[in-house]
């Protein structure tokens, strides 16, 4: 089978740092990414993973260990615009992508 | 305009009518992809097609038809409508392997089976 566990839930305050961890257990796989929505939006693309490391854009940066079918996304310098659900998802071997149950960020002031 | 929509935006039904959500992009992808996102479950995908004439089911098939006779059109049917696929709808595209790992989302369609 196939299955994505991250947090439902993480709070954090507008200027700190945080972690939304994501494990993955797949039937074959091209790389991870993520993907952000807002409340009554769409998902967008944020990044993509296909070999170990970090990847940063800006305030956001995304790690990940083949080996331990393990990764995270990093979010820096919160603002209140952040709060959002965060999704990972496995490309796999059919190459469409399996999403996560999602991870809701709470930013507080 | 570019990029993906959906029609209708929101829809109302009753229990046994048949629905179709109509999706369209601009961009010649590929890939089209049909999800459903209920509360909790985050989204789930439910058909999506590699190329025109060419369709796969996903994790929750049942109940739904698509059909793809055109690149830029992929419209999902619910055959006869039940409760349970009261839900938001998400169609998206994402360009074929080695040329963009973007997949692109529609507005979403919101449909109440009553």
């Amino acid at each position: 089978g196939q299955s994505l566990e991250q947090p439902s839930e993480v709070t954090a305050v507008e200027g700190a740092i945080v972690q939304i961890n994501c494990t993955y257990q797949t039937s074959g796989f091209y790389g991870l990414s993520w993907y952000q929505q807002h409340d009554g939006g769409a998902p967008t693309f944020l990044s993509y993973n296909a070999l170990d490391g970090l990847e940063e854009t800006g305030r956001f940066s995304s790690f990940l260990s083949r080996s331990d079918s393990y990764g995270y996304l990093l979010l820096q310098e919160l603002q209140m615009k952040d709060s959002a659900s965060y999704f990972c998802a496995v490309l796999d071997s059919s190459y469409k992508l399996i999403f996560g149950s999602g991870t809701r960020l709470l930013v507080r002031p | 305009d570019a990029g993906i929509t959906q029609s209708p935006r929101y829809k109302i039904t009753e229990t046994g009518r048949q629905v179709t959500l109509m999706c369209h992009q601009t961009w010649s992808h590929s890939y089209m992809f049909w999800y459903r996102q209920d509360l909790g479950h985050g989204l789930r995908l439910i058909y999506y097609s590699a190329a025109a004439d060419i369709t796969d089911k996903g994790e929750v098939p049942d109940g739904y038809v698509v059909s793809r006779s055109k690149t830029e059109n992929f419209p999902l049917t619910l055959e006869s409508a039940t409760r349970s696929q009261t839900s938001v709808y998400f169609c998206a595209s994402r360009p074929d392997r080695g040329q963009g790992e973007t997949q692109y989302f529609g507005p979403g369609t919101r449909l109440l089976v009553l």
